[in-house]
């Protein structure tokens, strides 16, 4: 089993372009969600799903769009990148109960100039 | 919200037990304690969660206070691999997003 995966690992944007960050999971697990952590910071909620078809907002949701259409999917979209939005972002996933940790994957480290 | 303190960096000899401390005052009664660490800028790692009772799998133990308050990591015998930043973390028995990843613990592994 993968568990995680995360692409692509590094991505370069230029203000005003957009891109989709990939997260797809092998564990079945229901809830999906996506963090960014910046230098010396914790990580920050941004968007997360209950399971397929059912997305909500996090604590840093603005510039992100996201869908979840599959289980497996949970691919999260920069509209129009600015500066700000450079960061590492970590996907993670998990089953519906308080005593399920979440498992993350590696990360994409996204630089916009 | 509970929210978790911890040092801001520890270190430990190689081949030794390494306890890394976390205060929880403000934890609910059915919230639950999770440890992770994250190497360099990887992905953060589990390692172990509790409850009440003291827990061990393969990577450590979980020892938390009967009053709930705090709680302590051990790695039983650190390696230099274990050098990593540990994060304390309660998770909010209402939010069930609520994840705080806090500043964590610097532990650097010495020979």
């Amino acid at each position: 089993n993968a568990g995680v995966t995360q692409t692509p690992k590094f991505q370069v944007l230029k203000t005003g372009q957009s891109m989709t960050l990939q997260c797809a999971q092998d564990m079945n697990h229901e809830y999906m969600s996506w963090y960014r952590q910046d230098p010396g910071m914790g990580l920050r909620l941004i968007h997360y799903s209950v399971g397929a078809g059912i997305t909500d907002q996090g604590e840093v949701p603005n510039g992100y769009n996201v869908s979840r259409s599959t289980t497996e999917d949970f691919p999260l979209r920069l509209l129009s990148a600015a500066p700000s939005q450079t960061s590492v972002y970590f996907c993670a996933t998990c089953l519906r109960s308080y005593n399920s940790p979440l498992h993350f994957g590696n990360g994409t480290r996204l630089t916009v100039t | 919200d509970a929210k978790t303190t911890q040092p801001t960096s520890m270190d430990c000899a190689e081949g030794r037990a390494a306890n890394l401390p976390c205060n929880h005052s403000t934890i609910s009664g059915n919230e639950y304690v999770y440890w992770y660490r994250q190497i360099h800028s990887q992905g953060p790692q589990y390692i172990i969660h509790g409850l009440k009772n003291n827990e061990t799998n393969e990577m450590a133990s979980l020892i938390i206070t009967e009053d709930r308050k705090s709680s302590t990591l051990i790695l039983p015998h650190a390696t230099l691999r274990d050098t990593a930043v540990y994060y304390c973390i309660v998770r909010d028995s209402y939010n069930f997003n609520k994840f705080y990843f806090g500043s964590g613990t610097k532990l650097n592994v010495k020979p």
